[in-house]
Formats: structure tokens, sequence, C-alpha cells
């Protein structure tokens, strides 16, 4: 098992450009986050979903948009990046069965925006 | 906002001792989990208590909640130098986890 996978690993972009991060899980976990991690901060809940084909809004969910059309991918995308979205990105999935249970995370992907 | 706040911000110990850290939050909760996180990497889990629970241990792990002060501790036992990393706690109040800013722990040899 790959547990939880997010591409790219690193990205710069200038302001204004748009690019989508991918997270895949193969552990069928019906619950995906995406959060964003910034220097002497916890994470913060950007997006979220309960299952294939629905989505919701976490803490800070503006200038991001989300989908999830398979129950293992969960896309995060940006569509006119700013500096201010420069931070480290986290998806994490969790089971239904354990819905107030434990996130696996993915390894993270670190993005800069100039 | 953040739900949780750990106590201390940066801790550094030898190896061998203990390792105490104390997160408090403000609002009700179902649950309240502990999560490692290695230097550029992602977190991980480490134990869950539940609002109806008082103390929990896992191996080196020993975790408190008090919800009457809203606050719960993290103990690392006779740590080691693979304990290095920031520590995480995160509440859940209705499925959705909030987190502190954690706290940085470096355990010399």
């Amino acid at each position: 098992n790959a547990g939880v996978t997010q591409t790219p690993k690193f990205r710069v972009l200038k302001t204004g450009q748009s690019m989508t991060l991918l997270c895949a899980q193969d552990m069928n976990h019906e619950y995906m986050y995406w959060y964003r991690q910034d220097p002497g901060m916890g994470l913060r809940l950007i997006h979220y979903s309960v299952g294939e084909g629905t989505t919701a809004k976490g803490e800070v969910p503006d200038g991001y948009n989300v989908s999830r059309l398979k129950k293992q991918n969960f896309l995060l995308g940006l569509e006119s990046a700013a500096p201010s979205q420069t931070s480290v990105y986290f998806c994490a999935s969790s089971s239904a069965r354990q819905a107030r249970g434990e996130q696996y995370f993915g390894p993270g992907t670190r993005l800069t925006v100039t | 906002s953040q739900q949780g706040e750990e106590d201390p911000q940066a801790l550094s110990i030898q190896e061998g001792e203990n390792a105490t850290m104390n997160c408090s939050y403000k609002t009700s909760i179902n649950n309240l989990q502990w999560y490692r996180q290695n230097s550029g990497r992602g977190l991980v889990h480490l134990i869950l208590i539940r609002s109806n629970e008082r103390e929990k241990h896992s191996g080196r792990l020993r975790v408190t909640l008090d919800t009457s002060k809203k606050s719960s501790s993290l103990l690392i036992t006779a740590s080691r130098a693979a304990d290095t990393a920031s520590y995480f706690c995160a509440t859940d109040s209705w499925g959705k986890l909030q987190f502190g800013a954690g706290t940085q722990v470096v355990v010399t040899p």
C-alpha cells in the first residue's frame, strides 16, 4: 500500500498562474481533506470531501477549488495563484467507519508563488 | 482560528529524559488526537483519546485529557533521538480536525 500520495512535491508559480494538486489514496477511504501549513502554525483545513462527488468548505477555502470525481482522488485547484498561497499543502484521508478517528497524511506539496 | 494551543512551543531534552507537552482548547470536543511531524514530512497519527476517557497509553506515550479544564497532555517517556519532531494536538468537534501550532521537540544524544 502506498497510502496517501501527492503530486507534485514542489512547484513554483508566478502570480496569476493556475495549477492543480493531485491527491490519491489506496485505502478505500471515504473522507478526504486538503490542508495548508504555514510557518509557526498548525494545519488549516481548506476543503474536504465525505464521498465521491461531494465537497465542502473548510476554514480557509477562498482562492481554492476542489473536485472528487473518483473515490481515490481529491484534486485541489488554484485558479489564479497569489503570494499569500505560498505554503505547504497536505492531503489526508480517513475511513467513514472511523469517522472521528485518525487521518492519514500525504508527504506534502511545497508551493511557492512569486 | 486554531482550536488547540500547545505549550511549550519548543522543548529541548537529552536522550532518556521524559518530554511533556500540553494542549489547551476552547470548545467541546468528541475526541483529541496527537500527531507527530518529522521535518519536511507529513503528519503521523500517534494516539486518540475520546472525550469520555481520562488517560490512554500507547508504548512510551501517555495522554491525559481533562475536559473540565479543556486541556490535554502528551508524555513521551525515555525519549530517543528519533523522537525529535514537531508534535501537534488536534481536536475533533464535528468530524473535522482543528490543529494547534505544535511543540517542536529536540532530543539530543
